[in-house]
């Protein structure tokens, strides 16, 4: 069955250190998206792709950047972690002609 | 700008009880509206969604929600909530104007009582 995964599924680094995130869909989708989850805030989108090579900055992308090599993954960079960064990352998917986006289970990030 | 309110920020139901969540949006054009809903440590799993057509939508788990475009309205509904429904749900919104992305709630967390 496809699939959309992310790991590593809990991570603690410290302050200033470059922290990647992963994330590997199988569902062959064009457009991919990161998000964090912050209590009183939902959901709130950090970089999303519509396709190879694309990427665009969502509304808290300050301390982030992505890069899009090829349809399965968008890994997620953060250059010099923060505590404001302590937070759960989610990476989801889409068709192009469809708007449900399907989410990964979820990094646990912990700057400390 | 798109923005979703989800009034209620928790609600505590007791099992077998109704359940209704609400879900206000702001959308500049023809909305596509989304239900999700997140169990404790896991990613979010989608319930049900309303692009066009008949506005009361079936989803999964037994939940529907009906779209009100006078009131700019998506609420869910349940008849009969179980312990396993206790979760955090989300309301999203997109649709053709804000390219694929999507807009969510700040989530609603739903408690059941035995």
């Amino acid at each position: 069955d496809a699939e959309i995964t992310q790991s590593p599924r809990h991570k603690i680094t410290e302050t200033g250190r470059q922290v990647t995130l992963a994330c590997h869909q199988t569902w062959n989708h064009n457009n991919m998206f990161w998000y964090r989850q912050d209590l009183g805030h939902g959901l709130r989108l950090i970089h999303y792709s519509y396709g190879v090579q694309d990427t665009n900055k969502g509304e808290v992308s300050d301390g982030y950047s992505v890069s899009r090599s090829n349809t399965e993954d968008l890994p997620l960079t953060l250059e010099s972690a923060a505590s404001s960064q302590t937070s759960v990352y989610f990476c989801a998917s889409s068709e192009s002609k469809d708007y449900t986006q399907y989410f990964g289970p979820g990094t646990r990030l912990t700057v400390l | 700008a798109q923005s979703v309110t989800q009034p209620d920020i928790h609600i505590t139901v007791s099992e077998g009880a109704s359940l209704e969540l609400r879900c206000n949006y702001s959308y500049g054009a023809t909305p596509y509206l989304f239900w999700y809903v997140q169990s404790p440590g896991q990613g979010l799993q989608l319930l049900l969604k309303y692009f066009s057509g008949d506005t009361l939508v079936q989803g999964i788990k037994g939940f529907e929600a009906e779209f009100k475009r006078s009131q700019s309205s998506f609420n869910l509904r349940k008849p009969s909530v179980h312990w396993s429904d206790a979760a955090e749900y989300f309301c999203a919104v997109g649709g053709r104007a804000a390219g694929n992305k999507l807009t969510f709630g700040g989530g609603t967390r739903v408690l059941v009582k035995p």
